[in-house]
């Protein structure tokens, strides 16, 4: 299993600027997911992160808009730049450990005025 | 591409009453497959899962097998109760252990 600490739990931003969220996991894990979730919608996959390595963008994200930092293996932070109030959502980072379950941090509720 | 897609909601049900919510699925390779559930205010928990073909997942009277054939998994109760009420989503974990998540099915059960 693994445990994930993901803060700030939520943050209201102004536009045009950035917040940079933050997950540790309580074990060392080789990739992990930064998903987001638009209210009443579902997970959309944002970047896989591997330690040493840059991160790997779905279509639809780029690196410019969400640089993600994987400095060790049990650390990773996703920056939200230059924020419109369509950036407003839940992040989420997570891990499947070891084995196949996806472990979840709590969550970033984003609101951006 | 690899995608899931699931029946459109929001579902309504009367307690005790049948459910099945439909999810099919497009992958490369020999995809794992996943019900998470995510009740109201809360964050997203795993139900069941099935790693082959064939293979059932259940868990708390839930049930859905791997069905390779017709590339679906569809989610299914006997008789569902108020606590059930919950969005439910349909889940594939590629080759690369990325896992994509369907749309969302909502089901509301009344009593």
């Amino acid at each position: 299993s693994a445990v994930i600490s993901q803060k700030p739990s939520r943050d209201i931003c102004q536009r045009g600027t950035s917040l940079t969220i933050q997950c540790q996991v309580d074990s060392q894990v080789t990739m992990m997911f930064w998903y987001r979730q638009q209210p009443g919608q579902s997970l959309t996959l944002i970047a896989t992160a591997n330690q040493g390595s840059e991160a790997t963008y779905e279509s639809g994200f780029v690196i410019d808009k969400f640089p993600i930092s994987r400095p060790n293996l049990t650390f990773s932070t996703l920056t939200v730049s230059n924020m419109s109030p369509e950036d407003s959502s839940i992040y989420l980072c997570s891990t499947t450990g070891s084995g196949e379950k996806l472990f979840f941090g709590s969550g970033t509720q984003l609101s951006v005025l | 591409g690899n995608s899931v897609t699931q029946m459109e909601g929001p579902v309504t049900l009367s307690e005790e009453a049948f459910l099945t919510i439909n999810c099919t699925y497009t992958a490369t390779g020999y995809p794992s497959l996943f019900w998470y559930v995510q009740y109201p205010g809360e964050g997203l928990q795993l139900l069941l899962k099935a790693t082959k073909a064939d293979d059932k997942g259940s868990n708390k009277g839930f049930e859905a097998t791997y069905r390779k054939e017709t590339t679906s998994f569809h989610l299914e109760k006997g008789s569902v109760q108020v606590s059930d009420s919950a969005v439910y989503f349909c889940a594939l974990k590629t080759s690369y252990d990325k896992v994509i998540f369907g749309p969302g099915t909502s089901l509301s059960v009344i009593p």
